[in-house]
């Protein structure tokens, strides 16, 4: 079944920096890849999803790439700000898997003022 | 529109008891999903629904039961809670396959 390893399990930067994340997986049937953020105390959210037929999707200061030959995907946020702070998981599916969701094990990122 | 709720929040089992976790949505999802959340471990998904009266196992399911009677509500059962359950629970929805899953507050399970 399909594997995904996130890194890093934590990472600090300084606000206005930008922050990298970085997914990869190992079905390379897989098509759907989302990032969920999560703030304490509540439920994942999604923030972007990428699928497997365009290498990059931009969102504001969100980008999301994506490398199906070597089967990993980042996630990138520009001028991070305070509020960025949170738990960010990525994720991977496909049909096969019947849309299951298997999740990376999350990223604590802490943006300092 | 509410989205997705869960009850309890919060729940203290001994081992052995059982329990129900409720989740309801309001937006005519046809699936939903159960989660557990352990540190260092992401979200597992232990059973899924892809409409009302379907369930199908997910990563781990052993130790619990779930049931789709109405396409708006899925439970999630322990009928004989153990340790290892301990964990917050996370109910999610979709419109289909491959969509973006909306996701409840949490269900916060201490089992002693």
């Amino acid at each position: 079944g399909e594997n995904v390893e996130q890194h890093p399990s934590t990472l600090s930067v300084q606000e206005g920096d930008s922050a990298v994340i970085k997914c990869t997986y190992s079905d390379s049937a897989s098509n759907y890849f989302p990032w969920y953020k999560q703030e304490l105390g509540k439920g994942p959210q999604l923030i972007i999803d990428i699928r497997s037929n365009v290498g990059e999707k931009k969102d504001q200061r969100i980008a999301v790439t994506l490398n199906k030959t070597a089967k990993h995907f980042s996630l990138h946020i520009t001028e991070t700000q305070p509020e960025d702070s949170a738990v960010y998981f990525c994720a991977a599916s496909n049909y096969n898997q019947g849309g299951k969701l298997i999740f990376g094990q999350g990223t604590e990122l802490s943006v300092k003022p | 529109n509410a989205g997705v709720t869960q009850t309890p929040k919060f729940r203290v089992l001994k081992t052995g008891q059982s329990m129900t976790l409720l989740c309801a949505q309001d937006m005519n999802h046809e699936y939903m999903y159960w989660y557990r959340q352990d540190p260092g471990m992401g979200l597992r998904l232990i059973h899924y629904s892809v409409g009302e009266g379907t369930t199908a196992k997910g990563e781990v399911p052993d130790g619990y039961n779930v049931s789709r009677l109405k396409k708006q509500n899925f439970l999630l059962g322990l009928e004989s809670a153990a340790p290892s359950q301990t964990s917050v629970y996370f109910c999610a929805s979709s419109y289909g396959l491959l969509y973006e899953q909306y996701f409840g507050p949490g269900t916060r399970l201490t089992v002693t």
